[in-house]
């Protein structure tokens, strides 16, 4: 079993909708959660981090479910701009540990 | 431009050749990242280093793979003899410290390296 696992997609919506993505994780103690947004042939930046009580960043939602091992992204309202790749990461000590990604894709 | 930078943005190289990679982090920053990112992949880590000091090198691909930071600043990845699944980008970040708690990294542009 990979150590952070994501389902690939693509996950292809309309414009206006709601879209969430899951990301499982195998080590139970790991510390630090991360969703990261990479587009087409760019650098990954950082979206935003996780926590246990769940944050939310405008349209963005993420939550923390360490007894099931997943971390989620929800995006309500998707925008044409939106269309990237999501990675979460996952850190036990200090080396981090990137998923493959979830592409999205939205369309008009 | 303040950010990450890395050179050369692209390299393409024969097999058997030794090549050798340049990051510049954010000038405040002391932690550096070396990972490699294949198609359809995250990027993968290989080491890491706080200031000069190069804390885990355990995730370096193979003997071929070195990295340096020699005074805490710039780091250099080099790539000895060369192969055909070397071919990737490498990305390069940046970060600062904050009492072992993981700080945002700063991802430079990579370098898309190209093994004929």
């Amino acid at each position: 079993r990979k150590e952070v696992e994501q389902d690939p997609g693509p996950f292809n919506v309309p414009e206006g909708a709601t879209v969430a993505f899951n990301c499982t994780y195998s080590n139970s103690a790991s510390q630090s959660f991360f969703w990261y947004r990479q587009d087409c042939r760019k650098e990954p930046k950082l979206l935003m981090s996780v926590y246990s009580s769940g944050n939310e960043d405008g349209r963005f939602t993420a939550q923390l479910n360490r007894a099931s091992q997943y971390i989620s992204l929800l995006i309500r309202d998707s925008k044409l701009s939106d269309s990237a790749t999501y990675l979460c990461v996952v850190r036990g000590s200090y080396i981090p540990t990137f998923g493959r990604g979830t592409s999205l894709i939205v369309h008009p | 431009d303040t950010g990450v930078s890395q050179d050369p943005r692209h390299k393409i190289t024969k097999r058997g050749q030794n090549v050798t990679f340049r990051c510049d982090p954010i000038s405040e920053h002391n932690r550096l990242y070396w990972y490699r990112q294949t198609l359809g992949q995250g990027p993968e880590f290989l080491t890491y280093f706080q200031n000069e000091a190069q804390l885990e090198k355990s995730r370096l691909l193979s003997d071929r793979f070195s990295a340096e930071r020699p005074k805490g600043s710039f780091s250099t990845l080099e790539i000895q003899r060369t192969e055909q699944g070397d071919s990737a980008m490498y990305l390069c970040a940046s970060s600062l410290p904050q009492g072992g708690s993981y700080n945002e990294q700063f991802f430079g542009p990579g370098t898309r390296l190209t093994v004929l």
